[in-house]
């Protein structure tokens, strides 16, 4: 069973910080590595992906992988209140289905 | 404008009536899944489709039926819903091949109950 585990939170964070997400693989040899937010009720939504190892960073938003420790963490700079919602990470294992594994998500809660 | 449709979005439904969820893409997307969201167990992928006339248990298969006829639908079938699969369902799709990153754009869900 490839397993993706996250803390599940919920993480509060104020207005203006840094909020720092983490998660967790177990197939060493996963290739792609992707971080979804989810607002409640609604339907996941790409943020980020990520393929090699370091960081990867697209606006507020910065990706990091360390394979070799097999964790891939998301970091959200100057956060804002329209950032509190689920975010899940998703990793795609080696062979099968091609269809990643999703952890159950981390609850992120920014306050003003 | 790319996407991917469900419908119903909600449906409230009885036990052992048989019902089916409907999903297409748009995006000529060779890969589909589904998934079932509850609360505290996260996203459990259910069938998926890696081409067309091609499927494959997920997690949690049972109680559920996929077919793919057509590469842009894969609709979800409960020949005879329980109320444990009451749940909030949701379709996806990922463009496949070497050099692609099988990035998932998920439809807007659908919130089943079964009484």
């Amino acid at each position: 069973q490839k397993e993706v585990e996250q803390n599940s939170g919920p993480l509060s964070v104020p207005e203006g910080a840094i909020a720092s997400l983490n998660c967790t693989y177990s197939d060493r040899g996963s290739q792609s590595f992707f971080w979804y937010r989810q607002y409640s009720g609604k339907s996941p939504e790409l943020i980020m992906s990520i393929y090699s190892n370091g960081d990867k960073e697209d606006g507020r938003f910065t990706a990091q992988l360390n394979k070799a420790s097999q964790y891939v963490s998301l970091l959200i700079r100057d956060s804002q209140p329209s950032d509190s919602a689920t975010y899940l990470c998703a990793v795609l294992a080696s062979g099968g289905s091609y269809i990643p594994t999703f952890g159950r998500g981390t609850s992120l809660i920014v306050h003003p | 404008e790319a996407q991917v449709t469900q419908n119903p979005r909600y449906l409230i439904t009885v036990t052992g009536k048989k019902l089916t969820v409907t999903c297409s893409q748009n995006m000529n997307h060779e890969y589909m899944s589904w998934y079932r969201q509850d609360p505290g167990l996260g996203l459990r992928q259910i069938y998926y489709s890696m081409n067309v006339e091609v499927t494959d248990k997920g997690d949690v298969p049972e109680g559920y039926k996929v077919s793919r006829k057509e590469k842009r639908n894969f609709p979800l079938i409960l020949e005879s819903p329980s109320p444990n699969q009451t749940s909030l369902y949701f379709c996806a799709s990922s463009l496949s091949g070497q050099g692609f990153s099988y990035e998932q754009y998920f439809g807007p869900g659908t919130r089943l109950t079964v009484t």
